[in-house]
């Protein structure tokens, strides 16, 4: 079954703890991204990734990092997690690079429900 | 001006009703734009692209208006199934999605 699968789904942690949340998709999509959903302001991009070794960020990048070793595999890392990190974040992936002409839909994961205290 | 504005509803209809959404853009270079759904907390999923000329699927009418700026979400019949958000995504180059905050729409028998 074609899916993009997120590991954990729900995490509580303390603050400073560093923490990493997997993404894996079996799809052999090229792009892939992480976004995080708070209350009134929808989705926001972290940082997104093109290809194998290529990543940039998004709107809201700072205490996150992201590695791109495999096509398949995008963790979101959070070397020292802060409260206002507590939200609930979503990998995504799509065939190709969103903006092309026809525009390539986004595939999500289930999310994953992030405390800091 | 937020790059993509929805408005926040909730939307309230009966069952049956014909119910419509607005989504409107800032940046006229956008090139792709989606609906996409989302129950509850859980993950969006692809409702419809929008294309230039307009498209249907099903009891869904998705239209985009470049000159206006705006694309529309149209139900028909609406249904209890129905009650979810409504995200608008635009496209904005070739990398970078916008999403919008979501309209909510509750249908009631």
């Amino acid at each position: 079954e074609a899916q993009v699968t997120q590991n954990p789904r729900y995490l509580i942690t303390v603050t400073g703890k560093k923490l990493t949340v997997t993404c894996s998709q079996n799809m052999n999509h090229e792009y892939m991204s992480w976004y995080r959903q708070d209350p009134g302001l929808g989705l926001r991009q972290i940082y997104y990734s093109m290809n194998v070794e290529v990543t940039d960020k998004g709107d809201v990048p700072e205490g996150y990092k992201v590695s791109r070793k495999e096509k398949r595999n995008f963790p979101l890392i959070l070397e020292s997690p802060s409260p206002n990190q507590t939200s609930l974040y979503f990998c995504a992936s799509s065939r190709s690079y969103p903006g092309d002409a026809g525009g390539s839909p986004l595939h999500f994961g289930n999310g994953t429900r992030l405390t800091v205290t | 001006r937020k790059e993509v504005e929805q408005d926040p509803g909730p939307f309230n209809v009966p069952e049956g009703a014909t119910v419509a959404f607005n989504c409107t853009y800032s940046n006229s270079a956008s090139q792709s734009f989606f609906w996409y759904r989302q129950d509850c907390r859980k993950e969006p999923k692809l409702l419809m692209s929008v294309y230039s000329s307009g498209n249907e699927d099903g009891r869904f009418t998705a239209q985009l208006n470049r000159a206006s700026q705006y694309i529309s979400l149209l139900i028909r019949d609406s249904k209890l199934s129905d009650s979810a958000t409504y995200l608008c995504v635009v496209t904005i180059n070739t990398d970078k999605l916008i999403f919008g905050t979501g309209t909510r729409l509750q249908v009631f028998p």
